[in-house]
């Protein structure tokens, strides 16, 4: 149980345009979704955290304007890349909280989103 | 406020022998701890994780991992390293709530020479 599926794994876009990753929590109930960012040989930067139904809280350095989280529902968060330049080229990964595990604080992955900006 | 150190970038073992991946953390409450693992261009896998009951906690594929409070430590051990152990491993401290932060360790690759 707790799969988290993130889509899509790869993706290719030109400059300038948008990019959405889609986060789904199959088989739970995620209260909290984080967004990463992962540079080559790096750990994970955490981007922003979003709770369902409320904006997404930013860390600092993060452009809220150019990544829009959207967290709609339970099992769904967005991640949308605007405008995008060659600079966000990266490995995002997004995880998730189960509503009824949080006691644990044990985060479930999605599988990470490979993004090219040519 | 909580902290994690991963004390290897890079640690090399032989196929057969033991894997031994260093993290200590720092917390101001009593922390959960986890481990987990990230082969290439994918995301992470939960391998074993400390939520205060045993502090020796057992994971999948024969890892395990001592929670020892006065050496503010949660090393990652292995009796026998296999060649599908190379990847990258991640020490993760956070407490429990489901809106705690959750903090990560720089990451130890594990390469395993056959």
């Amino acid at each position: 149980g707790a799969v988290v599926s993130q889509h899509p794994s790869r993706v290719i876009c030109k400059s300038g345009t948008s990019v959405k990753i889609e986060c789904r929590s199959l088989d739970f109930q995620a209260t909290t979704m984080f967004w990463y960012r992962q540079f080559p040989k790096q750990s994970l930067m955490l981007m922003a955290t979003s709770n369902e139904g409320s904006k997404a809280t930013y860390e600092q350095g993060v452009e809220k304007d150019k990544f829009l989280i959207n967290h709609a529902s339970l099992t769904l968060s967005t991640l949308t890349v605007t405008s995008a330049h060659p600079e966000d080229s990266s490995f995002y990964i997004c995880s998730a909280r189960d509503r009824a595990r949080t006691n644990t604080g044990e985060l479930f992955f999605g599988e990470g989103s490979r993004l090219t900006v040519l | 406020a909580q902290s994690v150190t991963q004390l290897d970038s890079h640690v090399s073992v032989s196929e057969g022998t033991p894997v031994l991946l260093r993290c200590n953390y720092s917390s101001s409450y009593s922390p959960s701890l986890f481990w987990y693992v990230q082969h290439p261009n994918k995301g992470l896998q939960l391998l074993l994780k400390y939520t205060s009951a045993a502090t020796l906690v057992k994971g999948i594929n024969g890892f395990e991992a001592e929670f020892k409070k006065s050496e503010t430590s949660f090393h990652l051990t292995k009796p026998s390293a296999h060649m599908s152990d190379a990847a990258e491993y991640f020490c993760v401290v956070t407490r429990s709530g489901g809106y705690q932060k959750v903090t990560f360790g720089t990451g130890t690759k594990l390469q395993v020479i056959p």
